[in-house]
Protein backbone atom coordinates (compact mmCIF):
# COMPACT_ATOMS: atom_id res chain seq x y z
CA UNK A 1 0.00 0.00 0.00
CA UNK A 2 0.75 4.00 -0.31
CA UNK A 3 1.82 4.02 -3.51
CA UNK A 4 1.93 7.45 -5.35
CA UNK A 5 2.23 7.76 -9.26
CA UNK A 6 3.48 10.61 -10.88
CA UNK A 7 3.10 11.15 -14.41
CA UNK A 8 5.18 11.91 -16.65
CA UNK A 9 8.28 10.79 -15.62
CA UNK A 10 10.27 12.83 -18.27
CA UNK A 11 9.39 15.51 -20.03
CA UNK A 12 11.34 17.79 -22.56
CA UNK A 13 9.33 21.48 -23.76
CA UNK A 14 10.79 24.06 -25.29
CA UNK A 15 10.79 27.26 -23.87
CA UNK A 16 8.19 29.15 -23.51
CA UNK A 17 5.40 26.21 -23.11
CA UNK A 18 3.52 24.90 -19.63
CA UNK A 19 3.98 21.68 -18.38
CA UNK A 20 1.62 19.76 -16.47
CA UNK A 21 3.10 17.16 -13.89
CA UNK A 22 0.71 14.84 -12.20
CA UNK A 23 0.67 13.11 -9.01
CA UNK A 24 -1.49 10.35 -7.82
CA UNK A 25 -2.08 8.88 -4.73
CA UNK A 26 -3.23 5.09 -5.73
CA UNK A 27 -4.36 3.44 -3.14
CA UNK A 28 -4.83 5.44 -0.35
CA UNK A 29 -6.33 9.25 0.63
CA UNK A 30 -4.00 11.88 0.47
CA UNK A 31 -4.76 14.81 3.16
CA UNK A 32 -2.11 16.84 2.00
CA UNK A 33 -0.04 17.01 -1.26
CA UNK A 34 3.81 17.56 -1.35
CA UNK A 35 5.70 19.43 -3.88
CA UNK A 36 9.93 19.02 -4.25
CA UNK A 37 12.46 20.38 -6.64
CA UNK A 38 15.78 19.00 -6.90
CA UNK A 39 18.70 20.29 -8.70
CA UNK A 40 21.68 17.85 -9.22
CA UNK A 41 23.78 16.65 -6.00
CA UNK A 42 21.62 18.84 -4.22
CA UNK A 43 18.45 17.60 -1.11
CA UNK A 44 15.17 18.37 -1.78
CA UNK A 45 13.41 21.24 -1.65
CA UNK A 46 10.02 21.65 -0.48
CA UNK A 47 8.33 24.04 -2.73
CA UNK A 48 4.43 23.94 -1.61
CA UNK A 49 2.62 22.59 0.36
CA UNK A 50 -1.48 21.71 -1.27
CA UNK A 51 -4.45 20.34 1.08
CA UNK A 52 -7.31 18.74 -1.25
CA UNK A 53 -9.82 21.92 -1.70
CA UNK A 54 -8.04 24.67 -0.93
CA UNK A 55 -5.10 26.93 -2.03
CA UNK A 56 -1.31 25.98 -1.58
CA UNK A 57 0.97 26.81 0.54
CA UNK A 58 4.33 28.07 -1.08
CA UNK A 59 7.69 28.60 0.17
CA UNK A 60 9.52 31.66 0.20
CA UNK A 61 11.27 32.32 -3.03
CA UNK A 62 8.92 30.21 -5.21
CA UNK A 63 6.73 31.69 -7.67
CA UNK A 64 3.19 31.07 -7.09
CA UNK A 65 2.26 32.18 -10.93
CA UNK A 66 5.33 29.96 -12.44
CA UNK A 67 4.54 26.86 -10.15
CA UNK A 68 0.39 26.35 -10.32
CA UNK A 69 -0.97 24.19 -8.01
CA UNK A 70 -3.99 22.59 -8.11
CA UNK A 71 -5.70 19.50 -5.66
CA UNK A 72 -8.35 18.87 -6.88
CA UNK A 73 -9.46 15.58 -5.33
CA UNK A 74 -7.81 13.49 -2.17
CA UNK A 75 -5.52 11.47 -4.70
CA UNK A 76 -4.58 14.26 -7.55
CA UNK A 77 -2.31 16.93 -7.16
CA UNK A 78 -0.86 18.73 -10.10
CA UNK A 79 1.78 21.22 -10.64
CA UNK A 80 1.84 23.33 -13.95
CA UNK A 81 5.36 24.91 -15.13
CA UNK A 82 4.21 28.08 -16.81
CA UNK A 83 6.07 29.36 -19.29
CA UNK A 84 9.12 27.38 -19.00
CA UNK A 85 12.57 28.10 -19.09
CA UNK A 86 16.10 26.56 -19.49
CA UNK A 87 16.75 27.34 -15.54
CA UNK A 88 13.21 25.58 -14.64
CA UNK A 89 14.97 22.29 -15.82
CA UNK A 90 15.01 19.88 -12.75
CA UNK A 91 13.24 17.08 -11.13
CA UNK A 92 10.03 17.52 -9.86
CA UNK A 93 9.02 15.09 -6.51
CA UNK A 94 5.69 14.95 -5.17
CA UNK A 95 4.37 13.19 -1.90
CA UNK A 96 2.02 12.48 0.22
CA UNK A 97 0.53 12.51 3.58
CA UNK A 98 -2.36 9.75 4.33
CA UNK A 99 -5.68 10.40 6.17
CA UNK A 100 -5.48 9.57 9.23
CA UNK A 101 -1.93 8.63 9.87
CA UNK A 102 -0.60 9.10 12.99
CA UNK A 103 3.06 9.32 11.90
CA UNK A 104 4.61 11.98 9.62
CA UNK A 105 5.76 9.82 6.82
CA UNK A 106 4.83 10.66 3.31
CA UNK A 107 4.74 8.56 0.69
CA UNK A 108 7.03 9.82 -2.28
CA UNK A 109 6.43 9.35 -6.05
CA UNK A 110 8.94 8.20 -8.53
CA UNK A 111 9.93 11.86 -9.97
CA UNK A 112 9.28 13.86 -12.80
CA UNK A 113 12.51 15.03 -14.95
CA UNK A 114 11.83 18.32 -16.48
CA UNK A 115 13.94 19.74 -19.02
CA UNK A 116 13.36 22.75 -20.67
CA UNK A 117 15.44 24.11 -24.72
CA UNK B 1 19.28 28.63 8.24
CA UNK B 2 19.57 24.91 7.88
CA UNK B 3 17.55 23.26 10.64
CA UNK B 4 18.96 19.93 9.58
CA UNK B 5 22.19 19.67 8.53
CA UNK B 6 24.01 16.05 7.12
CA UNK B 7 27.58 17.22 7.22
CA UNK B 8 29.14 14.62 5.72
CA UNK B 9 28.02 14.80 1.77
CA UNK B 10 29.46 11.13 1.10
CA UNK B 11 30.66 8.18 3.06
CA UNK B 12 32.25 5.16 1.83
CA UNK B 13 32.49 1.93 3.53
CA UNK B 14 33.09 -1.61 2.89
CA UNK B 15 30.52 -4.36 2.30
CA UNK B 16 30.09 -6.16 5.59
CA UNK B 17 30.77 -3.45 7.76
CA UNK B 18 29.00 -0.33 9.83
CA UNK B 19 27.74 2.63 7.72
CA UNK B 20 26.86 5.19 10.43
CA UNK B 21 25.12 8.22 8.64
CA UNK B 22 24.61 11.53 11.03
CA UNK B 23 22.46 14.05 10.94
CA UNK B 24 21.91 17.24 13.52
CA UNK B 25 19.32 19.56 13.82
CA UNK B 26 19.13 23.03 15.24
CA UNK B 27 15.26 23.34 15.73
CA UNK B 28 13.69 22.02 19.54
CA UNK B 29 10.23 21.82 18.28
CA UNK B 30 11.32 18.89 15.91
CA UNK B 31 9.31 15.56 17.51
CA UNK B 32 9.79 13.28 14.66
CA UNK B 33 12.57 12.20 12.44
CA UNK B 34 13.09 10.22 9.39
CA UNK B 35 15.38 8.72 7.16
CA UNK B 36 14.84 8.48 3.79
CA UNK B 37 16.76 6.16 0.74
CA UNK B 38 16.91 7.44 -2.69
CA UNK B 39 18.45 6.60 -5.89
CA UNK B 40 18.83 8.85 -8.91
CA UNK B 41 16.08 9.60 -11.13
CA UNK B 42 13.48 8.15 -7.95
CA UNK B 43 11.87 9.17 -5.47
CA UNK B 44 12.99 8.67 -1.83
CA UNK B 45 11.94 5.68 -0.26
CA UNK B 46 10.86 5.79 3.70
CA UNK B 47 13.29 3.61 5.77
CA UNK B 48 13.13 4.18 9.26
CA UNK B 49 11.77 6.54 11.61
CA UNK B 50 11.80 7.51 15.24
CA UNK B 51 9.72 9.76 17.67
CA UNK B 52 11.16 12.09 20.07
CA UNK B 53 9.74 9.89 23.15
CA UNK B 54 12.40 7.93 22.20
CA UNK B 55 16.27 7.47 21.43
CA UNK B 56 16.63 4.23 19.72
CA UNK B 57 14.75 2.02 16.94
CA UNK B 58 15.52 -0.96 14.81
CA UNK B 59 14.58 -2.40 12.21
CA UNK B 60 16.87 -5.56 10.72
CA UNK B 61 19.99 -4.05 9.61
CA UNK B 62 18.67 -0.15 10.36
CA UNK B 63 18.76 1.43 13.70
CA UNK B 64 18.19 5.11 14.37
CA UNK B 65 19.54 6.66 17.35
CA UNK B 66 18.65 9.92 18.39
CA UNK B 67 20.58 12.10 21.27
CA UNK B 68 17.60 14.98 21.96
CA UNK B 69 20.44 16.62 24.09
CA UNK B 70 22.83 17.15 21.48
CA UNK B 71 20.51 17.42 18.89
CA UNK B 72 21.64 14.59 16.76
CA UNK B 73 20.51 11.66 15.22
CA UNK B 74 22.25 8.58 13.19
CA UNK B 75 21.43 6.24 11.52
CA UNK B 76 23.20 2.60 11.41
CA UNK B 77 23.26 0.15 8.59
CA UNK B 78 24.92 -2.98 9.52
CA UNK B 79 25.85 -5.04 8.07
CA UNK B 80 26.24 -2.89 4.82
CA UNK B 81 25.56 -4.14 1.65
CA UNK B 82 26.36 -3.25 -1.63
CA UNK B 83 22.76 -2.87 -2.62
CA UNK B 84 22.52 -0.16 0.55
CA UNK B 85 25.04 2.41 -1.99
CA UNK B 86 22.37 5.46 -2.89
CA UNK B 87 21.69 8.83 -1.38
CA UNK B 88 20.05 9.11 2.52
CA UNK B 89 18.30 12.01 3.66
CA UNK B 90 17.21 12.70 7.34
CA UNK B 91 14.08 14.82 7.88
CA UNK B 92 12.29 16.12 10.94
CA UNK B 93 9.03 17.19 11.56
CA UNK B 94 7.59 19.49 14.32
CA UNK B 95 4.24 17.77 14.16
CA UNK B 96 2.93 20.92 12.68
CA UNK B 97 -0.99 20.43 10.39
CA UNK B 98 -0.02 18.80 6.96
CA UNK B 99 3.43 16.81 8.45
CA UNK B 100 5.75 19.05 6.68
CA UNK B 101 8.87 17.49 6.61
CA UNK B 102 12.43 19.70 6.96
CA UNK B 103 15.59 17.49 4.74
CA UNK B 104 18.86 17.58 5.57
CA UNK B 105 21.14 18.11 2.43
CA UNK B 106 21.88 14.08 2.06
CA UNK B 107 24.57 11.74 1.82
CA UNK B 108 25.57 9.68 -0.65
CA UNK B 109 26.88 6.12 1.08
CA UNK B 110 29.15 3.88 -1.20
CA UNK B 111 29.29 0.25 -0.14
CA UNK B 112 32.23 -0.99 -1.80
CA UNK B 113 32.38 -5.60 -2.03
Amino acid sequence: GAVVSQHPSWVICKSGTSVKIECRSLDFQATTMFWYRQFPKQSLMLMATSNEGSKATYEQGVEKDKFLINHASLTLSTLTVTSAHPEDSSFYICSASRVGSIYNEQFFGPGTRLTVL
Amino acid sequence: DQQVKQNSPSLSVQEGRISILNCDYTNSMFDYFLWYKKYPAEGPTFLISISSIKDKNEDGRFTVFLNKSAKHLSLHIVPSQPGDSAVYFCAASDGSAGNMLTFGGGTRLMVKP
